[in-house]
Order: C-alpha cells, then sequence, then structure tokens
C-alpha cells in the first residue's frame, strides 16, 4: 500500500489565522482526498483532488475556506482559513491506488 | 450509498472474541462490505472486505448472511492493543468512502 507522510502532525493557532497542512505519497496516485474528524466524530469527506483540475468539495465546504491545491501526482496541501475554534479538528488525506485506500495519521488542529 | 448502523460501544477482555454487527438493509447488488479500525491519533486502516459467505484473514473474519443486509466482524482473542474505533463501510460514490459513527471497542485486562 501507499506510504503517506502528513505534516504538521498537530499545531495550536490562533482565531482568524491560516494552516496548511501538507500531504507527501510515496507513489503516484490519482484520486486524493481530505477528511475532517471533529472530537469524538467520525471522518467527514471534504473534499476530493485530482491533478490537473479544480478540487471537488462536498456540501457544506466550500473553497474560500478550504483551499486545496494538487501540483502533481505525489502531493496536495489543505489550507485551512480564517480559523475559528469550530475548526478544532483532526485533518487526513487519503489515497487511493491499485492496493486500495490509505490514509495518513492527520493533523491535529486546535484553534485558540 | 446504503446508510450502515452499528452499536457505538462494546467492552471485552484480552483473550475473547469480539462481534460487531453492522445493519445495511440498503445495500446495492453490487456493494461490497469494508471493515476499517482507527486507533487514536492514527488514520483508519483496512481490515477486511468481503460480498458475501464468510471472509477470513490473518487479522479478522467478516460474516456476511445470504441477504446481504447486515455483517459481522469477528475479531478472535483480542488483546489490549485491539482497543480502537471500528468502522462498516458499505458500497463506494464515485471512489469516495462514506464513514458512519463507528464502533468504539474497548479491551480490559
Amino acid at each position: 500500500s501507499a506510504v503517506i507522510s502528513q505534516k504538521p502532525s498537530r499545531d495550536i493557532c490562533q482565531r482568524g489565522t491560516s494552516l496548511t497542512i501538507q500531504c507527501q505519497v510515496d507513489s503516484q496516485v490519482t484520486m486524493m482526498f481530505w477528511y475532517r474528524q471533529q472530537p469524538g466524530q467520525s471522518l467527514t469527506l471534504i473534499a476530493t483532488a485530482n491533478q490537473g483540475s479544480e478540487a471537488t468539495y462536498e456540501s457544506g465546504f466550500v473553497i474560500d475556506k478550504f483551499p486545496i491545491s494538487r501540483p502533481n501526482l505525489t502531493f496536495s496541501t489543505l489550507t485551512v482559513s480564517n480559523m475559528s475554534p469550530e475548526d478544532s479538528s483532526i485533518y487526513l488525506c487519503s489515497v487511493i491506488n491499485a492496493y486500495g485506500y490509505t490514509f495518513g495519521s492527520g493533523t491535529r488542529l486546535t484553534v485558540v | 450509498l446504503a446508510k450502515t448502523t452499528q452499536p457505538i460501544s462494546m467492552d471485552s477482555y484480552e483473550g475473547q472474541e469480539v462481534n460487531i454487527t453492522c445493519s445495511h438493509n440498503n445495500i446495492a447488488t453490487n456493494d461490497y462490505i469494508t471493515w476499517y479500525q482507527q486507533f487514536p491519533s492514527q488514520g483508519p486502516r483496512f481490515i477486511i472486505q468481503g460480498y458475501k459467505t464468510k471472509v477470513t484473514n490473518e487479522v479478522a473474519s467478516l460474516f456476511i448472511p445470504a441477504d446481504r443486509k447486515s455483517s459481522t466482524l469477528s475479531l478472535p482473542r483480542v488483546s489490549l492493543s485491539d482497543t480502537a474505533v471500528y468502522y462498516c463501510l458499505v458500497g463506494l460514490n464515485d471512489y469516495k468512502l462514506s464513514f458512519g459513527a463507528g464502533t468504539t471497542v474497548t479491551v480490559r485486562a
């Protein structure tokens, strides 16, 4: 399966600021996904990021709040913009390849 | 996507077998049933997948009755390290996984 490196692993940020989360994969993958996991909750899909096209956002998530870049087949970033305490969550990236789905370890974000 | 229902939590002791049943009444003909495991501070990890009858791997067994409206994940002889959240997923929507609430399994010594 793919190996995913997600950075940072955790961060504490001031409200009103932005944080960019990086997801690096050890192999080329077509589809990458970004999820949010709020405290004590399950995973919710934010968007699908395909190389060479705009990310596709799920209902309730917008590009202005969660801009995504996908410059090549091994890398993607998710930015959480103008943060508020409600954005405190774990953010995870995921990829799919011939072996199935792999998830990163997540970025634990605390907004104060 | 088929809606899934599974118990919120289950407690067990080391060495016991844990069985988690997931209901998915609206499963489609082409849907596979997949279980993921998530430890604290980690992303979900694939455990097992099946379509019908029984599937077994080195980690777990998956039992699926003929009507496929439910499935049971069986964890044999659990240890403390099996304490995790277990998610039952059914089907895909454009390759997108849809996670339900999951079952928190707590294994005690």
